[in-house]
């Protein structure tokens, strides 16, 4: 699967639109974007995911650039309750799909 | 409609004691994973099971850890004996079959189970 770059931290203020970045410049054809996000003491949640058109659902858009080298998860009005960690995820949408690939993720904190 | 649920939610046992924790899928659902976070590493898989076969358990860390999943329903996955570099947090998660619509790409995880070895 390819690998993922995400920066480490960033901030949001309430209300706001939140523009979350990441590279995956080895990304195949096959290979699918996801977002989850991981709320303090929480399990991983699901956000979005996308093969090459922006898609958008109640929670967020996905656009995903036209070599598909890079995405940007939009939350587009903050709130308290989006500070979490995201993570932006490759990968194949094969039969071992499920072995999702965590890793370090962006904290995002959204601030009052 | 209930969600994944996991059990303990926390669990505090000695170096080489016995835990085995336990997860419910939503029910319905044929796949069922685990996944760990142990202390300051990333969210790791463990293994995959779809109904009661282990579809991919390339994740599982060594033979101290066992999963099973007796006719398909829930899941439980046993640490004997336990050490130290177990602590962590273990998320259980589950997903619908998939059919011939494909994957929908959501996994839905539970709380997790926080496993403290002392």
């Amino acid at each position: 699967d390819a690998k993922t770059t995400q920066p480490t931290s960033m901030d949001c203020a309430e209300g706001r639109a939140a523009n979350l970045p990441c590279n995956h410049s080895t990304i195949s054809g096959n290979e699918y974007v996801y977002w989850y996000r991981q709320i303090h003491s929480q399990g991983p949640q699901y956000i979005i995911h996308g093969l090459k058109n922006n898609e958008t659902n109640e929670m967020a858009s996905l656009i995903i650039t036209e070599d598909r080298k890079s995405s940007t998860l939009i939350l587009p009005h903050a709130t308290l309750r989006d500070t979490a960690v995201y993570y932006c995820i490759v990968r194949a949408n094969t039969d071992s799909w499920g072995k999702l690939q965590f890793g370090a993720g962006t904290q995002v904190v959204v601030t009052p | 409609e209930a969600g994944v649920t996991q059990f303990p939610s926390h669990s505090v046992i000695e170096k080489g004691q016995t835990v085995t924790l336990r997860c419910d899928p939503i029910s319905g659902h044929d796949n069922l994973y685990w996944y760990r976070r142990v202390m300051g590493k990333e969210i790791k898989f463990l293994l995959h099971f779809v109904k009661e076969s282990k579809q991919d358990e390339s994740g599982m860390p060594n033979n101290r850890f066992l999963a099973e999943r007796t006719g398909g329903t829930y899941s439980t996955l046993k640490v004997q004996p336990a050490e130290l570099e177990d602590s962590g947090v273990y998320f259980c998660a589950s997903s619908q079959d998939w059919g011939d619509r494909g994957f929908s790409g959501e996994l839905f995880f539970g709380e997790g189970s926080r496993l403290t070895v002392l």
